[in-house]
């Protein structure tokens, strides 16, 4: 079974200009979730889809990040403008979804640097 | 802020040994997860555990949870090089968001 597929896996830019990061989930799984993991720390939720609905983007700092999952399948987390503090590796998962909690599988990240 | 934090942040044992890690975390749960991450395979699932269980065992792990200490441990017996990673707990409240802790840094010397 193929796993959560990333891309870029690697991602340099500087301060203000803006990044995409692309993400393909488990065929099947309902639920896509982001998360922006700094070193040193564990993952942080910043959003989470169910089908292409948004459950939770409490965390999400919306005056510069945006989300989408059009057709419920693949999903892109958008940057506009970059700031320092973003430098990160940023995860997507996706589970199963439903009334119960699942196993999230998690993508191998992509690596963001803001100069 | 995150909710859970492991103890200890950082650990060196060597091959064969056993590791033990620790995880408080501060409201109530539904159950707790513990994932690791190493630059090889990424952030992978072990195991789950409810909040009615107490105990529970895969393989060379074994994960308790005390909802009452709101603390839970990971641990892992007879300890390889390829155990090298970090370990990660995971908590889901009532909204099953999972929120993770800090990790613990785990270094298996051969």
């Amino acid at each position: 079974e193929a796993g959560v597929a990333q891309s870029p896996r690697y991602k340099i830019i500087e301060k203000r200009q803006s990044v995409a990061f692309w993400c393909n989930p488990i065929s099947g799984h309902a639920t896509l979730y982001w998360y922006q993991q700094i070193l040193g720390q564990g993952p942080k939720l910043l959003i989470q889809f169910q089908n292409n609905g948004v459950v939770d983007d409490s965390q999400l700092p919306k005056d510069r990040f945006s989300a989408e999952r059009l057709k419920g399948v693949d999903s892109t987390l958008k940057i506009q403008p970059a700031k320092l503090e973003d430098s990160a590796v940023y995860l997507c998962a996706s589970s199963l979804g439903g009334t119960f909690v699942n196993e999230q599988f998690f993508g191998p990240g992509t690596r963001l640097t803001v100069l | 802020s995150q909710q859970g934090e492991e103890d200890p942040q950082a650990l060196s044992i060597q091959e064969g040994e056993n590791a033990t890690m620790n995880c408080s975390y501060k409201t109530s749960i539904n159950n707790l997860q513990w994932y690791r991450q190493n630059s090889g395979r990424g952030l992978v699932h072990l195991i789950l555990i409810r909040s009615n269980e107490r105990e529970k065992h895969s393989g060379r792990l074994r994960v308790t949870l005390d909802t009452s200490k709101k603390s839970s441990s990971l641990l892992i017996t007879a300890s390889r090089a390829a155990d090298t990673a970090s370990y990660f707990c995971a908590s889901t409240d009532s909204s099953y968001k999972l929120i993770f802790g800090s990790g613990t840094r785990l270094l298996v010397r051969p």
